[in-house]
């Protein structure tokens, strides 16, 4: 079982709709979870951190935690073109791993005019 | 402006060469970091650095060397060793420590190609 799963995708969603973008992890005791978009060609960029079971929302994004689950999700809302990129989930701490993520290999978001 | 640069944006590299990539970082963070990106694939940890003189080999270490002689400078030396060095690289920096509040904020990258 990979430690972090996330859907390759291609997600295809219309402009103006939710994109849900899901991530499964295996470690029990990970505090903290992030969220990257990466455009094609480029590094990284952090967009959502969320610490705490619930929602937390940030404009157009909102990330959902059930630590019960091992789950986190990304709501993306009003998707725009722009919004097209690879998005990363990575846990926080994971076993053994002193102050190290452990990145998803990514789920790719299409929005299409 | 704080942030983490990468130089050079593109590096080529003859077979057998040794080639270094430069890290630097202004945001006053403890821990760096560098990762190795193949085209379509996620991130591999290759090191990481908790504080100055002083680093841990990441996944995917062998072939790689690093240093860290200063809090901002964490460079990645490409050994002839490296077999398949072609990727993009890049650094990240954290604020360090074990609590959760630990974001990593990513460089822009350095491209590598073996001709």
């Amino acid at each position: 079982q990979k430690e972090v799963e996330q859907n390759s995708g291609p997600l295809s969603v219309p402009e103006g709709a939710i994109a849900s973008l899901n991530c499964t992890y295996s470690d029990r005791v990970s505090q903290s979870f992030f969220w990257y978009r990466q455009y094609s060609g480029k590094s990284p960029e952090l967009i959502m951190s969320i610490y705490s079971n619930g929602d937390k929302e940030d404009g157009r994004f909102t990330a959902q935690l059930n630590k019960a689950s091992q789950y986190v999700s990304l709501l993306i809302r009003d998707s725009q073109p722009s919004d097209s990129a690879t998005y990363l989930c990575a846990p926080f701490p994971f076993s053994g791993g002193y102050n190290k993520l452990i990145f998803g290999a990514g789920t790719r978001l299409a929005v299409h005019p | 402006d704080g942030g983490i640069t990468q130089s050079p944006k593109y590096l080529f590299r003859k077979e057998g060469q040794n080639v270094t990539l430069s890290c630097e970082q202004n945001l006053n963070h403890d821990a760096m970091y560098w990762y190795r990106q193949d085209p379509g694939q996620g991130l591999r940890l290759i090191y990481y650095s908790q504080i100055v003189n002083d680093f841990q080999k990441g996944d995917i270490a062998e072939g790689y060397s690093v240093s860290r002689e200063k809090k901002e400078s964490f460079p990645l030396t490409v050994t002839s060793a490296q077999k398949n060095p072609t990727a993009f690289y890049l650094c990240a920096s954290s604020r360090g420590g074990t609590s959760g509040y630990n974001e990593q904020f990513f460089g822009p990258g350095t491209r590598l190609t073996v001709l």
